[in-house]
């Protein structure tokens, strides 16, 4: 079965653009979350999608926003973008929100 | 709300030696609490989990941990680490009943191994 798969894995960004990325849960998962990681900050939830509904959601602005659709793929969105986002975007899925969450590789975000 | 510590930002052991990473969370219920392990430009692998039950968990590659609720701690542990082992691990407590499936880590710890 294949694994949580994330993309683009790499992405470059100057600041006031906006960027989406992508995420595809593990077959027959339906919840899906976020996470940032940063050397600062560390790892910090975004937010978690269940059922194309977002469950939850972490202390970051508006400018962070995603969704969920009905095949349980996910996408996050980051609108204006600042020197700050640069990080580590993690997307990980579980069968359901009880569940142990398998992380895919990530999302290299770079804002210059 | 919850959160997790992990005292130690590095540790250096020798190949061979054994290996514990401490960490202990606060929370208010009974925790869900996880171990995790990142490489190098790598994603976030599960070692192994702690639900309910026995107090003592295996997990893969040969890991360990016991949840000891007196201590509120979760330390992980190896017998005879291998070169393989070092990177950073990644201690996390998960209230899934009250916030769902929302994951709080630690700082981590990064593992170097000595030949």
């Amino acid at each position: 079965k294949a694994g949580v798969t994330q993309t683009p894995r790499y992405l470059i960004k100057t600041r006031g653009q906006q960027v989406t990325l992508s995420c595809s849960p593990i077959s027959g998962h339906r919840s899906v979350s976020w996470y940032q990681q940063t050397p600062g900050q560390g790892l910090q939830f975004l937010f978690e999608y269940f059922s194309e509904t977002q469950r939850n959601k972490g202390n970051f602005p508006g400018r962070f926003s995603g969704r969920q659709f009905s095949n349980s793929r996910s996408e996050m969105n980051v609108s204006t973008l600042e020197l700050g986002d640069s990080a580590l975007y993690l997307c990980a899925s579980s069968l359901n929100r009880l569940d142990e969450q398998f992380f895919g590789p990530g999302t290299r975000l770079t804002v210059l | 709300a919850q959160s997790v510590t992990q005292p130690d930002i590095h540790i250096t052991v020798s190949e061979g030696a054994s290996l514990e990473l401490r960490c202990n969370y606060s929370y208010g219920a009974t925790p869900y609490l996880f171990w995790y392990v990142q490489s190098p430009g790598q994603g976030l692998q599960l070692l192994l989990k702690y639900f309910s039950g026995d107090t003592l968990v295996q997990g893969i590659k040969g890991f360990e941990a016991e949840f000891k609720r007196s201590q509120s701690s979760f330390n992980l542990r190896k017998p005879s680490v291998h070169w393989s082992d070092a990177a950073e691990y990644f201690c996390a407590v998960a209230a899934i009943k009250a916030a769902g499936n929302k994951l709080t880590f630690g700082g981590g710890t990064r593992v170097l191994v000595k030949p």
